[in-house]
């Protein structure tokens, strides 16, 4: 399993752009970024993933060095809600298989009014 | 809302103990995972089953079991309960289909299981 580092901690305003950084510089040729994120006291919430491109939802963007190796999910006005922990996590895309993932310590973000 | 059901929310029992975890996946999802989650330890993976399949395992201990029922509904068995298995526990549920790719997994608001 690919390990990531992440920031233990980030702070923004709201309203304002946060960029989360992940390096994940031993992944597979094969493995999906996942990023996920924990509100207080919830179960984990899908944000986005992505292989090569990047990837854009109704949520965040995700963009992905050229080299893989490292990858930044940009939440473009953030809000009081997106305080959470946040979870870059490198696996497997194949049907069955996405639950199976593994949880770094992730980045917890503080989003100040 | 996330459609995953975990039931109870909230579990406080005596060690040596055996208590049984509940978790309805969303409808038609085929696939459930059992996650633990403690101060120390984070988020651990336990064990994943597929259409009442066992399809794999993390890190679970000899004294936890699983089974996924014919309606999809799966339990998680803890049983000779330690005072450090009190932690958060929870189901996730994904995958319509075999090979379905571009999905996600769902996850239920847990239960919090204290050990005294």
């Amino acid at each position: 399993d690919a390990k990531t580092t992440q920031p233990n901690s980030m702070e923004s305003n709201e309203e304002e752009p946060v960029h989360l950084p992940c390096n994940h510089s031993t992944i597979s040729g094969t493995d999906y970024i996942h990023w996920y994120r924990q509100l207080p006291s919830q179960g984990p919430e899908y944000v986005i993933h992505g292989l090569t491109s990047n990837v854009n939802n109704r949520m965040a963007s995700l963009a992905i060095a050229e080299d893989r190796k490292s990858s930044t999910l940009i939440l473009h006005r953030a809000t009081l809600r997106d305080a959470a922990v946040y979870y870059c996590i490198p696996g497997d895309d194949y049907g069955g298989s996405q639950g199976n993932l593994i949880f770094g310590k992730g980045t917890k973000l503080s989003v100040k009014p | 809302d996330s459609g995953v059901t975990q039931t109870p929310k909230h579990l406080i029992t005596a060690t040596g103990q055996r208590v049984t975890l509940r978790c309805s996946p969303r409808s038609g999802d085929l696939s459930v995972y059992w996650y633990q989650q403690s101060l120390d330890q984070g988020l651990q993976f336990l064990i994943q089953y597929y259409n009442g399949e066992e399809r794999a395992k993390g890190n679970i201990l000899e004294r936890f079991s699983a089974q996924q029922f014919p309606d999809l509904h799966s339990e998680l068995n803890l049983s000779s309960l330690e005072l450090g298995d009190s932690a958060l526990y929870f189901c996730a549920s994904s995958v319509m289909m075999e090979g379905a790719r571009n999905t996600e997994a769902f996850f239920g608001q847990g239960t919090r299981l204290t050990v005294v």
